[in-house]
Parts: C-alpha cells; sequence; structure tokens
C-alpha cells in the first residue's frame, strides 16, 4: 500500500527557506509515471497546490509562488522534495505530499501523507 | 487563475437527510471537477473526478453533477461520519480549490 510521508523542521524564521522532504513506500517513484504534489493549508483555512513534480524533475507550479518555489527529486531515495524561499507569516501552513489517481497527467489526488505543520515566525 | 467558490459557507443538516453542496468556476473547467471531504486533523479525502466518478471505496450516497462552469455534490441519507468540511477543486488549468463548506449537524 502506497504511504508517503513529509519531513522537515517545523519551524522556519521569517525571510528564511522552508526545506520538506516527501519518503514515498510501497510504490517507486522512478518505475511509475506520477506528478507528485505538494499542497499546503494554513491553519484553518483553504487547500492551496504549490506544485507538481515528475521523477524526471520536469515541474509545474502555481504561478502565485513560482518565483520562491524549487524541487527535486531523489529515485535512490524514493523521495521528493520542497523548498520555499523568503518566507513569511503567511507561509505557516500544513504542507502535504501526495499523489494524484492517474498517471502523466495533473489529475486529483487520492493519495497523501499525512501533512506536515510548518511555522514561520522568529 | 481558475476561482472556485462554493456554497453555503456552512450548511446544517440532521443525520438521514440529504445534503447538497454547489461549486461555482469562474470559467469553463469542462468536467474537471474534483470533491474532497476532510475531517479535523487529517489529509483530504478524494470523493468524486471528473464531476460525477466516484473515487475507489467510496460509498454510493456521495454523487457529483454539473459541468462547465456550475457543480454539486449530493450526499443522501447522511451520517455521522459524513459531517466534515467539502472543497471542490479543478484541474482543467493546473489545479485550484474553494475555500470548503462545513456540513455541520
Amino acid at each position: 500500500q502506497l504511504q508517503l510521508q513529509e519531513s522537515g523542521p517545523g519551524l522556519v524564521k521569517p525571510s528564511e527557506t522552508l526545506s520538506l522532504t516527501c519518503s514515498v513506500s510501497g510504490g517507486s517513484i522512478s518505475r511509475s509515471s506520477y506528478y507528485w504534489g505538494w499542497i499546503r493549508q494554513p491553519p484553518g483555512k483553504g487547500l492551496e497546490w504549490i506544485a507538481s513534480i515528475y521523477y524526471t524533475g520536469r515541474t509545474y507550479y502555481n504561478p502565485s509562488l513560482k518565483s520562491r518555489v524549487t524541487t527535486s527529486v531523489d529515485t535512490s531515495k524514493n523521495q521528493f522534495s520542497l523548498s520555499l524561499s523568503s518566507v513569511t507569516a503567511a507561509d505557516t501552513a500544513v504542507y502535504y505530499c501526495a499523489r494524484p489517481y492517474g498517471p502523466q497527467q495533473l489529475v486529483p489526488f487520492d493519495s497523501w501523507g499525512q501533512g506536515a505543520l510548518v511555522t514561520v515566525s522568529s | 487563475e481558475i476561482v472556485m467558490t462554493q456554497s453555503p459557507a456552512t450548511l446544517s443538516v440532521s443525520p438521514g437527510e440529504r445534503a447538497t453542496l454547489s461549486c461555482r468556476a469562474s470559467q469553463s473547467v469542462s468536467s474537471n471537477l474534483a470533491w474532497y471531504q476532510q475531517k479535523p486533523g487529517q489529509a483530504p479525502r478524494l470523493l468524486i473526478y471528473g464531476a460525477s466518478t466516484r473515487a475507489t471505496g467510496i460509498p454510493a450516497r456521495f454523487s457529483g453533477s454539473g459541468s462547465g462552469t456550475e457543480f454539486t455534490l449530493t450526499i443522501s441519507g447522511l451520517q455521522s461520519e459524513d459531517f466534515a468540511v467539502y472543497y471542490c477543486q479543478q484541474y482543467n488549468n493546473w489545479y485550484s480549490f474553494g475555500q470548503g463548506t462545513k456540513l455541520e449537524i
């Protein structure tokens, strides 16, 4: 059964870079053809898509965040990662990694990690 | 950016009754519309995709309809575990989510 697990610092200072990793088990990132996603949710608010990354590294970004987002894939570790630069308090959120239900396209996500709360504060 | 607007923000319904949730897109998304359920402290759960196709394991009491800019999620015979927040999501042009409808008892 596919499992996703987010990891990274729970506290980041303003203006610094937020970095998260999603570890995938029960399936191979490199032997599948999915666009693995990052989605966030500020406390008490709705969902916002951040980016979706293919195992080759090809990435689609939310235009509103693109200038601050960097993604990467480590197929040897079966992980993919997110970096968000110049963070402010508005970036405080639960960050989810997820996999869409279908390969090779941007379609809804049917497998999600449990989420990682990242707080931006000095 | 396609803006998704859900209504109402909060819906109060009794167990056993029917709930109807609405989602409107700022421009046509064809049938590229999904619905998610989220309970406190949990990740969202995919219910419906393609506007009307139930995801794997989703009970038949959940149904979706609509196309273009107007969509509806109907939950028939509400059960206690159905009280949660529901989000619509378009995937016709990248992804964007509605702000959510809280379904309460």
